[in-house]
């Protein structure tokens, strides 16, 4: 899987939105981009993904570059229970389902 | 129940013990994943199955990994003469087709303490 590129971490206060950038200047035409979340001693957690254009759901928004090379989910309205690591993910449409972990950014969200 | 489940849920192991940690995926899900999380990191992929069949291990780290799944449900991670580098959570996740679109869903994990 191709590499993405993430922040260490953010802060957000609550109540507000949070943009979490990535980027994946190497993704290939195959690649989908997914998002993970894990939360403290539980295991990651599906978000979103997509494949060119944005997308939408319960939990969150991805909007992706026209050039595919970078991706912003977007978090509407950041509550305590946001608080987590973010994955960012590339993964190959054409290989199989492994999902190939980074350092994801930790989230901070402030009452 | 309806989510992945793993047990136990905390395992510790004096140095040299082998432990045997346990799977039971989403009920008809066909790939199953183990994944290696050290303190601190993201999780490391360690093994893959389709079914019955284990089809990529090359995340093992070492010949004292061993997985199983020989019905194609519930699967076994064992680790034999545990090292203290073996300390970690272990992630299980399965998912119901082989597509790359499609999403994993993860255990708990099994974090293990090996003294």
């Amino acid at each position: 899987d191709a590499k993405t590129t993430q922040p260490n971490s953010m802060e957000s206060n609550e109540e507000e939105p949070v943009h979490l950038p990535c980027n994946h200047s190497t993704i290939s035409g195959t690649d989908y981009i997914h998002w993970y979340r894990q939360l403290p001693s539980q295991g990651p957690e599906y978000v979103i993904h997509g494949l060119t254009s944005n997308v939408n759901n319960r939990m969150a928004s991805l909007a992706i570059a026209e050039d595919r090379k970078s991706s912003t989910l977007i978090l509407h309205r950041a509550t305590l229970r946001d608080a987590a690591v973010y994955y960012c993910i590339l993964r190959d449409g054409n290989a199989g389902n492994m999902l190939t972990f980074g350092g994801g950014t930790r989230l901070m969200v402030k009452p | 129940g309806a989510g992945v489940s793993q047990s136990p849920r905390y395992k510790v192991a004096k140095r040299g013990q082998d432990v045997a940690l346990r799977c039971d995926p989403i009920s008809g899900h066909v790939s199953l994943f183990w994944y290696q999380q050290a303190l601190g990191q993201g999780p490391e992929f360690l093994t893959y199955f389709q079914n019955e069949a284990q089809l990529d291990k090359s995340g093992l780290p070492s010949d004292r990994f061993f997985a199983e799944r020989p019905e194609g449900s519930v699967s076994t991670l064992k680790i034999q003469r545990t090292q203290q580098e073996d300390s970690a959570v272990y992630l299980c996740a399965s998912s119901s087709t082989t597509g790359g679109e499609e999403k994993l869903f993860f255990g708990s994990g099994t974090q293990l303490s090996v003294l």
